[in-house]
């Protein structure tokens, strides 16, 4: 089984709408929690970490559920500019060292 | 800051063939990695170090080598590529307490 399940997509939607993605991981000792994008051709970068509490930047807000055991990342006003895939990643609480990406979710926002 | 440099950007290889993929990073970060990333597929782990002088198998470390030179750089070698080395590799490093990793630009490789 995969440390990290992510739905690959395509998530097809208009600019302005909301829409949520969800990823899963199977380690209960998964510690630290990261959303990442990455655009086509181009390297992951760091969108936001996801705190126990939950966290907001601007238009995105991450959520973790320790007891179901995911994250998820919710993008409201769409932009065009949004259009990328989102990747997931944890790392374990035994191993700092070891970051778990998931496959990743493709966006397209449509004008 | 640059943050995480790779060079080089792009390369061909003939099967057979060696390389050295180079990485540098001056975030003054103690862990730094290599990941491949094939077509359609997520990151898969090859070597990292947590510190200078360490390095540790990752998920697909067979066919490659790795060396940590000091704390601001950590190499990639293919002594002998394969076709099934065609991808694209992605350098990283992370520093404490919060454990952002931040990637290179990648360096296409492509072995025919």
């Amino acid at each position: 089984r995969k440390e990290v399940e992510q739905d690959p997509g395509p998530f097809n939607v208009p600019e302005g709408a909301t829409v949520a993605f969800n990823c899963t991981y199977s380690n209960s000792a998964s510690q630290s929690f990261f959303w990442y994008r990455q655009d086509c051709r181009k390297e992951p970068k760091l969108l936001m970490s996801v705190y126990s509490s939950g966290n907001e930047d601007g238009r995105f807000t991450a959520q973790l559920n320790r007891a179901s055991q995911y994250i998820s990342l919710l993008i409201r006003d769409s932009k065009l500019s949004d259009s990328a895939t989102y990747l997931c990643v944890v790392i374990l609480v035994y191993n700092f060292n070891k970051f778990y990406f998931g496959s990743g979710t493709k966006l397209n926002v449509k004008p | 800051n640059a943050g995480v440099t790779q060079t080089p950007k792009f390369q061909v290889l003939k099967t057979g063939q060696s390389m050295t993929l180079q990485c540098a990073q001056d975030m003054n970060h103690n862990s730094m990695y290599w990941y491949r990333q094939d077509p359609g597929m997520g990151l898969r782990l090859i070597y990292y170090s947590a510190s200078e002088g360490t390095t540790d198998k990752g998920e697909v470390p067979n066919g490659y080598n790795v060396s940590r030179l000091n704390k601001r750089e950590f190499s990639l070698r293919l002594e002998s590529a394969a076709p099934s080395q065609t991808s694209v590799y992605f350098c990283a490093s992370t520093g404490g307490p919060t454990y952002e990793q931040y990637f290179g630009p990648g360096t296409r490789l492509t072995v025919t």
